[in-house]
């Protein structure tokens, strides 16, 4: 069946660093791909996605190129802040939408320290 | 965005009761609802498929008679973890699906962390 493979967290960052949270997947067929973030004490939200090969999907100062030949949509920010803080979820679907079932990778916890 | 509510937040119950959590869509209807469940340190994993008057749609390996689904309206889902053993523990995630709206994305709930004595 589908999967996603996740880096693994707990990633701790200083401010202004560079990130990446490697992610790469497993579908029969052409999924969409997603990255969610959740903050403390709130649901997950969409941060981006993609929903065919060659797509970068972007959204406050993230970016992550669908790599079909990889399989990989990995997550990337130039410059992290403090808020950015959260665990990030990378997910597939087969809607464009994200809006039929979900298929998660086991999250990655992002700390940013000033 | 849409806002999907989830109650309680949190819950404690003796082994051998049966536990309800709530899953609100609260501006917009849902015709579908997704039920997650989330172990410590692992991924979301679909429990099942809620859909607005008719039977639910569990995954393979989820015991229906155990979460007992309900979607009784276009706005409202209910999870009833019956008889429930410390095994349940869990954070239990709600997502709804936003069709009618132009965005069209799947909204997620708070989730309601399950402890069970």
């Amino acid at each position: 069946g589908d999967s996603v493979t996740q880096m693994e967290g707990p990633v701790t960052l200083s401010e202004e660093a560079f990130l990446t949270i490697n992610c790469t997947y497993t579908a029969t067929g052409y999924p969409s791909l997603f990255w969610y973030v959740q903050y403390p004490g709130e649901g997950l939200q969409l941060l981006l996605k993609a929903t065919k090969a060659d797509d970068k999907g972007s959204n406050k100062g993230f970016e992550a190129t669908y790599r079909k030949e990889t399989t990989s949509f990995h997550l990337e920010k130039g410059s992290v802040q403090v808020s950015d803080s959260a665990v990030y979820f990378c997910a597939l679907s087969k809607s464009n939408f994200g809006n039929e079932k979900l298929t998660f990778g086991t999250g990655t916890r992002l700390t940013i320290i000033p | 965005g849409a806002v999907v509510s989830q109650h309680p937040s949190w819950v404690i119950c003796k082994s051998g009761t049966s536990v309800k959590i709530e899953c609100r869509s609260l501006d917009f209807q849902a015709t579908t609802m997704f039920w997650y469940r989330q172990f410590p340190k692992q991924s979301l994993m679909l429990m099942a498929t809620s859909n607005e008057g008719s039977k639910a749609t569990y995954e393979q390996g989820v015991e229906k008679d155990k979460f007992l689904i309900n979607h009784a309206s276009l706005t409202l889902s209910t999870l009833t973890v019956t008889s429930a053993h410390p095994e349940d523990s869990s954070f239990y995630i709600c997502s709804a699906p936003a069709r009618e709206r132009s965005y069209n994305e799947q909204f997620f709930g708070p989730g309601t962390r399950l402890t069970v004595l």
